[in-house]
């Protein structure tokens, strides 16, 4: 158990809809990573926050936002669902003792149909 | 970040030594390389990170070559729950200056524990 939590585990949904997955980070982790994992893209790092505010950007469509609360968890927001949107979504946070290792939840995937 | 190369997959008998290579021949001076894996769909997991001596943890050992340009992670006594994707990542250490930024995955290496 990685202390990474994210719900809901399982997601169904039809094309055109949208989501919002929920993460919170282990205690006293700051960073809170997001991760898309497609079997034709493999492992992508989608985005990061720090502390509330946005840290890096990867390969994140515009179709998809996130944010960071004030207790530290996180949102990843996914519309106008297409059906190359279901994966497996991760979500990974570091920092409560340094910054060079993530700790990844179990993920929730993300079936559209 | 660095690129790196690693076999698709690799088989190993159980109760031995899991020896899995990665080069890494373009890595810069404060680019480290980890090791991460994954577990049939499970979040990737932290195994083992270095610079450039030889590490090891509980998990592993990680032996880099003096040039830097490939590593080796080694799991001493093989088991079936180390059937994994096994991903090898070069990057800048966050405490050396590195920026935010989230692991660039490859394909890594599929190591299959034989019983």
């Amino acid at each position: 158990d990685s202390g990474v939590t994210q719900t809901p585990k399982h997601l169904i949904t039809a094309t055109g809809q949208r989501v919002t997955l929920r993460c919170s980070p282990r205690s006293g982790d700051l960073s809170v990573y997001w991760y898309q994992q497609s079997l034709d893209q493999g492992l992508q790092f989608l985005i990061q926050y720090y502390n509330g505010e946005e840290r890096a950007k990867g390969n994140i469509l515009e179709r998809f936002s996130a944010q960071q609360f004030p207790d530290l968890h996180s949102e990843l927001n996914l519309s106008s669902l297409e059906l190359g949107d279901s994966a497996l979504y991760f979500c990974a946070s570091s920092g409560r003792t340094r910054q060079d290792e993530q700790f990844f939840g179990p993920g929730t995937r993300l079936t559209v149909l | 970040d660095a690129k790196t190369t690693q076999p698709t997959s690799m088989d190993c008998a159980e109760g031995r030594a899991a020896n899995l290579p990665c080069n890494h021949s373009t890595i810069s001076g404060n680019e480290y390389v980890y090791w991460y894996r994954q577990i049939h769909s499970q979040g990737p997991q932290y195994i083992i990170h270095g610079l450039k001596n030889n590490e090891t943890n509980e998990m592993a050992s990680l032996i880099i070559t003096e040039d830097r340009k490939s590593s080796t992670l080694i799991l001493p006594h093989a088991t079936l729950r180390d059937t994994a994707v096994y991903y090898c990542i070069v990057r800048v250490d966050m405490y050396s200056g590195g920026g935010a930024d989230g692991l660039t995955f490859g394909k890594g290496t599929h190591l299959i524990i034989q019983p």
